[in-house]
């Protein structure tokens, strides 16, 4: 069965701190991984994606890992703002679907403290 | 804004009746998406269009919902007799093809009182 796991569930963090979250999944075959960052009553908008060459990637302050091999990724948040307090969803997609159906993970709910 | 748009931003309606929610994507996106989701959870796949073609629809999607993409721009989806369990955030997205990133709109909230 295709799944998505994140950890942890929610994380609170002080202003201008280092965060790490984490994301396993079971997806196979892998196509992409998808981080999005979700405010409470808005759609998801999307970070980073990342395909299977990948193993980082950068978009300002988030930096995504990637390891295909452990089917592990990360989203790590640098010098954190109050801005940053949101969901945080890894997605995963299924290569060789046409469909581009993706496979979400609950998200870690990150709240970020003055 | 050229971004996906949903509506109504919220719904709320007495249990056994219709709502309709509609949905418009990215104007050069030819594919559409349907989740749905509830608090604490991430989206659950409902339904996808390529164009005006219904591809594929979740086990979720009872017949009690449908979904229409007549001339494969907006997307309606309808729930008829509404149940307290469809209480959730309806998201749309859209997207060019399956390897790009997937454009979401800010979602319909329904209640079911």
């Amino acid at each position: 069965k295709n799944q998505v796991e994140q950890s942890p569930q929610s994380l609170i963090i002080l202003e201008g701190k280092n965060c790490t979250l984490q994301c396993n999944y079971t997806v196979s075959p892998f196509s992409n991984l998808r981080w999005y960052k979700q405010d409470t009553g808005r759609g998801p908008v999307s970070l980073t994606i990342m395909t299977f060459s990948e193993n980082t990637k950068s978009n300002g302050r988030y930096t995504a890992t990637l390891d295909a091999d452990t089917k592990q990724s990360s989203l790590h948040i640098t010098a954190s703002q109050l801005s940053d307090s949101a969901s945080y969803i890894c997605v995963v997609s299924e290569r060789g679907s046409t469909l581009g159906r993706l496979y979400f993970g609950r998200g870690t709910q990150l709240t970020v403290w003055p | 804004d050229t971004g996906v748009s949903q509506d109504p931003r919220h719904k709320i309606t007495k249990r056994g009746q219709n709502v309709t929610f509609r949905c418009d994507p990215i104007s050069e996106h030819n594919r559409l998406y349907w989740y749905r989701q509830t608090l604490g959870q991430g989206p659950e796949f409902l339904t996808y269009f390529q164009n005006e073609a219904q591809l594929e629809k979740s086990r979720l999607l009872s017949d009690r919902f449908s979904a229409e993409r007549p001339k494969g721009s907006f997307s309606t989806l309808e729930i008829q007799r509404t149940e307290q369990g469809d209480s959730a955030m309806y998201l749309c997205a859209s997207s060019q093809d399956s390897n790009q990133p997937q454009h979401f709109g800010d979602g319909t909230r329904l209640s079911i009182l």
